[in-house]
């Protein structure tokens, strides 16, 4: 059963901590994303990878981090820089770059204690 | 940058009526444009996309349309249903990524 995977579901993160989503996909995309949904924003763009070993800045990126080292696999690192980190985080993939919809994780709740 | 603007932010329907959402974007050079069904607390899912050489498309109760002279594209459902209450968002693609608009909840009353 092809599909994105996001882990894990909910996740709680104390102040002055880091945080690591994972995201992998068995689709054999080559463009991966990171897009985060916070209520009455829309899908804001965190950081993007056309290819293994390379990616981007996307629109928000300031106290994020991520790492692209297998096709499979793209995970978020949410650092202590980041002041207002709860938020809905999403993860997509897409077979290229350039004019393709996206398949979606089903997400990850990340909540500030 | 590509920008997308959505409207409405909220709309509601009587079951059987019809809901239209229209979106502009700034770039002329998107070619792509998607839209996505986003249930409460679920993953946003395609629902229809249209390319910038095709005008309109239909799939069942969901139509696209799209005007590339105005830069606008609208999402057009008909005889709405109780199970079409969601969040719908639309896209442009631009270059490598697509930029959302901030999306349209919808709902549909029995």
């Amino acid at each position: 059963d092809g599909g994105i995977t996001q882990s894990p579901k909910y996740l709680f993160r104390k102040e002055g901590q880091n945080v690591t989503l994972s995201c992998e996909q068995n689709l054999n995309h080559d463009a991966m994303y990171w897009y985060r949904q916070d209520p009455g924003q829309g899908l804001r763009l965190i950081y993007y990878s056309q290819i293994v070993n390379d990616f981007q800045k996307g629109d928000i990126a300031e106290g994020y981090s991520v790492s692209r080292e297998k096709k499979e696999s793209f995970p978020l690192t949410v650092t202590s820089a980041q002041k207002n980190p709860t938020a809905f985080y999403l993860c997509a993939s897409a077979p290229g770059t350039r004019d393709y919809g996206y398949t979606f994780g089903s997400g990850t709740r990340l909540t500030v204690v | 940058g590509e920008n997308v603007e959505q409207h409405p932010s909220t709309l509601s329907v009587q079951e059987g009526d019809s809901a239209v959402i229209k979106c502009t974007y700034s770039d002329s050079a998107s070619n792509y444009f998607p839209w996505y069904k986003q249930e409460l607390g679920k993953r946003p899912q395609l629902i229809i996309d249209i390319r910038s050489n095709v005008g309109e498309k239909k799939d069942q109760r969901i139509a696209v349309t799209l005007n590339k002279t105005a830069k606008h594209f609208s999402l057009h459902i008909t005889e709405t249903q109780p199970e079409d209450s969601a969040v719908y968002f639309c896209a442009a693609s631009t270059y490598s990524t697509l930029t959302f608009g901030k999306g349209t909840m919808l709902l549909v009353s029995p």
